[in-house]
């Protein structure tokens, strides 16, 4: 099977410019969670998504929104982008509620 | 507030040395753990996960855990590591009342392995 694909692998976004990133799951599975990595706060849970509904979110801003498409890939928008949005950006996929998640290479994020 | 802690940041071992890596979480509910790792530019990998049963369960590349309850541990060990387990190592915890996936994670064991 193939595993998590994200797209795209690097962005360069200036201040207040927003971003879409996409996530494609692994084939099968329903839920599909996004996760910021930075060296100073480590992996951060955003959001995950199930079958079309926000499941679970995290304590980051309204800026960040995401959705999920009845084929379970995702997106997820960051607007009104802002210095301290410069991260890693994970996107992981699992087949059932608790089971383990795989995750992709991630999107890598500068905000300039 | 929930949480997970790594008691270690960074770990420098000579090769064929055992590891352990802990970590204990502060969840009182029912939970699923996990260790993943994070190998120098690859993206996160999983090493071994606990549900439930034998608390002692095992992973990929000769990895192990033990979960122990009356202590919210799962720490991680290796017999006798390689150079190639250089990277960075990430407890994570699922916790099932809240319902859907949301993993909490350790801020991460860098492991270095020297020849």
């Amino acid at each position: 099977k193939a595993g998590v694909t994200q797209t795209p692998r690097y962005l360069i976004k200036t201040r207040g410019q927003q971003v879409t990133l996409s996530c494609s799951p692994i084939s099968g599975h329903r839920s599909v969670s996004w996760y910021q990595q930075t060296p100073g706060q480590g992996l951060q849970f955003l959001f995950e998504y199930f079958s079309e509904t926000q499941r679970n979110k995290g304590n980051f801003p309204g800026r960040f929104s995401g959705r999920q498409f009845s084929n379970s890939r995702s997106e997820m928008n960051v607007s009104t982008l802002e210095l301290g949005d410069s991260a890693l950006y994970l996107c992981a996929s699992s087949l059932k509620q608790g089971f383990e998640q795989y995750f992709g290479p991630g999107t890598r994020l500068t905000v300039t | 507030a929930q949480s997970v802690s790594q008691h270690n940041h960074h770990v420098i071992l000579s090769e064929a040395a055992s590891l352990e890596l802990g970590c204990n979480y502060s969840y009182g509910g029912t939970v699923n753990l996990f260790w993943y790792v994070q190998y120098p530019g690859q993206h996160l990998q999983l090493l071994l996960k606990y549900f439930s049963g034998d608390p002692l369960v095992k992973g990929i590349k000769g990895f192990e855990a033990e979960f122990i309850k009356s202590k919210f541990s799962f720490n991680l060990r290796k017999p006798s590591v390689q150079w190639s387990d250089t990277a960075e190592y990430f407890c994570a915890v699922n916790l099932l009342t809240g319902g859907g996936n949301k993993l909490t994670f350790g801020t991460g064991t860098q492991l270095k392995v020297e020849l």
